[in-house]
């Protein structure tokens, strides 16, 4: 079957840099995907990687490794406003989205 | 303001009633989807739409249907609302078509099934 992996809830400080690891297995790799939710709003897009590497936005990264099913997303000089959740979707030989449940990151002062 | 509207924003049904849960997109992207949300899954796919005209069944198609007769509607229809079907349910479009394909999602309606 297909399968994303994120933790569930993960907590920082205001200020401080975290990264969000995704761990996905999927039927073929057409391109992951980072959105961020706030409660109870819609997802909106932050990042897409498809080749391996860094994809650098602002204070937010996204890391892609194909060999081993990996990406994280990193998010520097953390603020309140970032707390929320944040799904990995990877799209799978169909070009269907498959997504993770989302890591909801709480951010204290 | 260009995007995604989605109607009604919450509703409490009795189970057994029939409903229709509306989406339009004024960005003319050829594809559509419908997904629910539920705590601690993703989204799943219930039903999706390549273009106008066409429809096919997601991850989780039981209990609803859908129909595309343009480009910029797509409404989805509780046949006989169960408790299961409790859920925020998503609609998102796209241009449509390739790897880099991005979704862009409504606001989502709430919606409760007694």
């Amino acid at each position: 079957g297909q399968n994303i992996d994120q933790p569930t809830e993960m907590t920082a400080t205001e200020g401080a840099i975290v990264q969000i690891n995704c761990t996905y297995q999927t039927s073929g790799f057409n391109g992951l995907f980072w959105y961020q939710q706030h409660a109870g709003e819609a997802p909106t897009f932050l990042s897409y990687n498809v080749l391996d590497g860094l994809e650098e936005k602002g204070r937010f990264s996204s890391f892609l490794s194909r060999s081993k099913g990996y990406s994280y997303l990193l998010l520097k000089e953390l603020q309140m406003k970032d707390s929320a959740s944040y799904l990995c979707a990877v799209r799978d030989s169909n070009y269907q989205l498959i997504w993770g449940a989302g890591t909801k990151l709480i951010i204290k002062p | 303001i260009a995007g995604i509207t989605q109607a009604p924003t919450s509703q409490i049904l009795a189970a057994g009633r029939r409903m229709t849960l509306r989406c339009t997109q004024d960005m003319r992207h050829n594809a559509m989807y419908w997904y629910r949300q539920d705590l601690g899954l993703g989204l799943r796919l219930i039903h999706y739409s390549n273009t106008a005209g066409t429809t096919g069944k997601g991850e989780v198609p039981d209990g609803y249907s859908v129909s595309r007769a343009n480009t910029d509607d797509f409404p989805l229809t509780l046949a006989s609302a169960v408790p299961s079907q409790t859920s925020v349910y998503f609609c998102a479009s796209s241009e449509g078509g390739g790897a880099t394909d991005t979704q862009y999602f409504g606001p989502g309606t709430r919606l409760t099934v007694l």
